[in-house]
């Protein structure tokens, strides 16, 4: 149980477009979801928390317009980013919280951002 | 959430448990310990996690000091596929801090 999948795992896209990155929990629901990045050989930077049906909370530096985060469904959260730079070339990853005694997060498998 | 040091790396012989301490000094009664692993290039994994008592399921034994300022994350019988960066986390509200992690090697 407490499976957490990421659409698409890698892409790449040239400066200037956005990029929509899908992050489910496909055996519970989760109301509370949240975004990383990872440059390489780094720990992971939490960017963000995603509620579902409200808007979500940022991290302090992280610009809420260029990270569009959509928490739509007790499933379904996702990360736009917009107008691409190549700065934003990173590893993201995302976790759903369990609900329950113990609130665990569980890790989506991550995706490989390129903007060329 | 209270910050927790761990040791850079270390190696660990296949076969062999392997004991990954963490030091979380200024931990508050409510704030429960959890261990993940990241593979390279994948998502963390989740481990284990515990608030006071020793806790051991099929991946790992956590063992976290009377005082609760430090634990040992022990795996009993280190494989190839063990080798991982280990995320030692102390976590009170929903939100996780990553540290750096300790790099841990298996080798054959």
């Amino acid at each position: 149980g407490a499976v957490v999948s990421q659409h698409p795992s890698r892409v790449i896209c040239k400066s200037g477009t956005s990029v929509k990155i899908e992050c489910r929990s496909l055996d519970f629901q989760a109301t509370t979801m949240f975004w990383y990045r990872q440059f390489p050989k780094k720990s992971l930077m939490l960017m963000a928390t995603s509620n579902e049906g409200s808007k979500a909370t940022y991290e302090q530096g992280v610009e809420k317009d260029k990270f569009l985060i959509n928490h739509a469904s007790l499933t379904l959260s996702t990360l736009t980013v917009t107008s691409a730079h190549p700065e934003d070339s990173s590893f993201y990853i995302c976790s759903a919280l369990t609900s329950g005694s113990t609130d665990t997060q569980y890790f989506g498998p991550g995706t490989r951002l390129t903007v060329l | 959430d209270a910050k927790t040091t761990q040791p850079t790396s270390m190696d660990c012989a296949e076969g062999r448990a392997a004991n990954l301490p963490c030091n979380h000094s200024t931990i508050s009664g409510n704030e429960y310990v959890y261990w993940y692993r990241q593979i390279h290039s994948q998502g963390p994994q989740y481990i284990i996690h515990g608030l006071k008592n020793n806790e051991t399921n099929e991946m790992a034994s956590l063992i976290i000091t009377e005082d609760r300022k430090s634990s040992t994350l022990i795996l009993p019988h280190a494989t190839l596929r063990d080798t991982a960066v280990y995320y030692c986390i102390v976590r009170r509200t929903y939100k996780y801090i990553f540290g750096t992690g300790t790099r841990l090697k298996v080798l054959a």
